[in-house]
């Protein structure tokens, strides 16, 4: 059975601090994706990693793929308040299929 | 253009019951993906539907079911409600089966409460 455990569950920082998400595994996934979910909303998807040791960037948000596809991390640089959300990293095993294996998810607050 | 809509957006039931959720995806989006969240468990995958067939089914008891329509537009139930059952049903769709490399489109969810 494919896990990904993410860590850590909850961060509570002041505006203008970074902060790294990681999401981990023992099994190989084809893609990683990261995405972001505020209350009474769906997850929206911020990215998609699809090979290893790829790192993407989007403004303030850094994506990195582990080289051999068994971890991801999301770096934030200056976090501000509406950074704050439910982060959640899924990852599809192999071949297509709409069915992700999700992170429990970090619960992100960031204090003005 | 229109994103994944799902009614209702939050109904109660009581134990016992039954309910059917609704969920048309991204027009011409042919798969349909059906997760449950709750605090506890998070995210869990039910089921998958691609044109009209089921092909991808989580561990959930026989109680949970779906199906999709001709239009790609599906619809989960839940038979004999149990206070477990309370959470937020998310449907995802895509245009084929995990998306060109993955990405599913959420919807806003339909909270069930079962009392």
């Amino acid at each position: 059975t494919q896990l990904l455990e993410q860590s850590p569950q909850f961060l509570s920082i002041q505006e203008g601090e970074n902060l790294t998400v990681y999401c981990n595994s023992s099994s190989v996934f084809s893609s990683l994706q990261w995405y972001r979910q505020e209350p009474g909303e769906g997850p929206v998807l911020l990215v998609t990693v699809v090979t290893g040791g790829e790192v993407k960037k989007l403004k303030r948000l850094t994506f990195q793929f582990g080289d051999a596809r068994k971890d991801s991390s999301l770096h934030i640089t200056a976090a501000q308040p509406g950074d704050t959300g439910l982060y959640l990293c899924a990852g599809h095993g192999s071949g297509n299929t709409g069915k992700l294996i999700f992170g429990q998810g970090t619960t992100l607050q960031v204090k003005p | 253009k229109a994103g994944v809509t799902q009614t209702p957006r939050y109904l109660i039931k009581t134990r016992g019951q039954q309910v059917t959720l609704s969920c048309s995806p991204i027009s011409g989006h042919r798969s349909v993906s059906w997760y449950q969240q709750t605090p506890g468990q998070g995210l869990q995958f039910l089921f998958e539907y691609f044109s009209e067939t089921q092909r991808n089914k989580g561990n959930f008891p026989g109680r949970f079911s779906g199906r999709q329509f001709s239009n790609s537009r599906s619809e989960m139930n839940v038979s004999t409600l149990e206070l477990g059952d309370s959470a937020l049903y998310l449907c995802a769709s895509s245009w084929i089966p995990g998306g060109s490399t993955g990405e599913l489109f959420f919807g806003e969810g339909s909270r069930l409460t079962v009392l």
